[in-house]
């Protein structure tokens, strides 16, 4: 299940189940978007990226869904892997300028 | 071959002092950037450089004083250090703006 509050928000799922994690993003002339993964200890790491004039990207065992009207982002991960557990952020920005802003981030937990 | 590279990894100190870390790409990336990363995985970026030269500055006290000595370089000083200062500090990179970035493996900087 999903929890909001005062920490990160965490999503547990089940080993071999799909993801989804969600994100809301708040500019509407934003037309880049990146979602990173970061691992305990590390720097965030590229996953995937969608542009603005898309609304689905498929990379390997994950998917980038872009609602533009709603001005929302998801992440699919597809048989979730013990090693998919991190936290996830998503990004976007305005191609041109140099300001990306996270969003808040959410933690994936992988129960075996 | 690491692509981005910080020192150090961990930083402690007492208030007051004054420390840089230092960021080091080997992507031939023209802008760099500087985030910083609360206790609530909150990641909130700093400055932005291209060729050198301060693109972005997010109202980040004047105590922060980021130098680009070449492109590959941004190093980050800290003068007058404070207790909220305590945060993990990532640098980045990317080849343009609006590009995915490259992050550094994070500076975990405790101010005591």
């Amino acid at each position: 299940g999903e929890s909001v509050g005062l920490h990160l928000p965490t999503l547990s799922v089940q080993e071999g189940d799909n993801s989804i994690i969600n994100c809301a993003y708040s500019n509407s002339a934003s037309d880049y978007f990146i979602w990173y993964k970061q691992e305990s200890g590390k720097g965030p790491q590229f996953i995937i990226d969608i542009r603005s004039n898309m609304d689905k990207r498929q990379g390997q065992r994950v998917t980038v869904l872009l609602n533009k009207t709603v001005k929302h982002l998801s992440l699919q991960i597809a048989a979730t892997q013990p090693g998919d557990s991190a936290v996830y952020f998503c990004a976007e920005t305005l191609s041109g300028t140099y300001k990306y802003i996270f969003g808040t981030g959410t933690r994936l937990k992988v129960l075996a | 071959d690491t692509a981005v590279s910080q020192t150090p990894k961990y930083l402690v100190t007492q208030m007051g002092n004054d420390k840089s870390i230092k960021c080091e790409q080997n992507l031939g990336h023209d802008t760099m950037y500087w985030y910083k990363q609360d206790s609530k995985k909150f990641l909130k970026i700093m400055f932005s450089y291209n060729n050198k030269e301060l693109i972005i500055n997010e109202t980040v006290p004047n105590r922060f004083s980021p130098k680009s000595p070449d492109k590959a370089h941004l190093n980050l000083h800290i003068n007058s250090l404070e207790l909220g200062d305590s945060a993990v500090y990532f640098c980045a990179s990317s080849q343009t703006p609006g590009r995915e970035q490259f992050f550094g493996p994070g500076t975990r900087l405790t101010v005591l």
